[in-house]
């Protein structure tokens, strides 16, 4: 698993430049994956989900690519965006509902 | 869809003071709900997972009679901070959790509420 840092791991990007975010998970039996944003002092909010039964999902501007064999799930966002600046959290979970989050990397872009 | 509402969004209290939390589902039903604590630039903890018309599971570490939970409906948590200390102020958030027809179960969040003890 992630261990507990005392500062988030920061990606800084240029607008319009792709970006990728990494996790690593720690629980093999872990069958579904969310990534979620956060802004500053408000709920995460639902990008894209993946069931372990896939290795790739794609929405709108964004990826979610997962890797079984190093429990390893990345999310990439074309075209990065200021308005997309955030922290971004990927969350596993395995049978029912209970999420088990990262610590989170936060993602800033500059014009 | 999917929305989530908590409230109040801050809060301030003084010492020794309960504080309650709601948390409400607005288009959707969720037996279950969860509640988690946030500190500054770090992860969400979760606190406890509350059932509706059961008790509700805490995380070990969790004070159960600290943080009383009741989810009186399938759209309405609550969360009360029973006699709130300065080490209490912290982000709280609330999520549902939500199945959809394909079966996936995913948790949709609410907005949080800073809670400030002086």
């Amino acid at each position: 698993g992630e261990s507990v840092g005392l500062h988030l791991p920061t990606l800084s990007v240029q607008e319009g430049d792709n970006s990728i975010i990494n996790c690593a998970y720690s629980n093999s039996a872990s069958d579904y994956f969310i990534w979620y944003k956060q802004e500053s002092g408000k709920g995460p909010q639902f990008i894209i989900d993946i069931r372990s039964n896939m290795d790739k999902r794609q929405g709108q501007r964004v990826t979610v690519l997962l890797n079984k064999t190093v429990k390893h799930l990345s999310l990439q966002i074309a075209a990065t965006q200021p308005g997309d600046s955030a922290v971004y959290f990927c969350a596993e979970s395995s049978g029912y509902s209970t999420l088990t989050f990262g610590k989170g990397t936060m993602l800033l872009v500059s014009p | 869809g999917a929305v989530v509402s908590q409230h109040p969004s801050r809060v301030i209290c003084k010492s020794g003071t309960s504080v309650k939390i709601e948390c409400r589902s607005l288009d959707f039903q969720a037996t279950t709900m969860f509640w988690y604590r946030q500190f500054p630039k770090k992860s969400l903890m979760l606190m406890a997972t509350s059932n509706e018309g059961s008790k509700a599971t805490y995380e070990q570490g969790v004070e159960k009679d600290k943080f009383l939970i009741n989810h009186a409906s399938l759209t309405l948590s609550t969360l009360t901070v029973t006699s709130a200390h300065p080490e209490d102020s912290s982000f709280y958030i609330c999520s549902a959790h939500l199945r959809d027809r394909g079966l996936k179960d995913t948790q949709y969040f609410g907005p949080g509420t800073r809670l400030t003890v002086l």
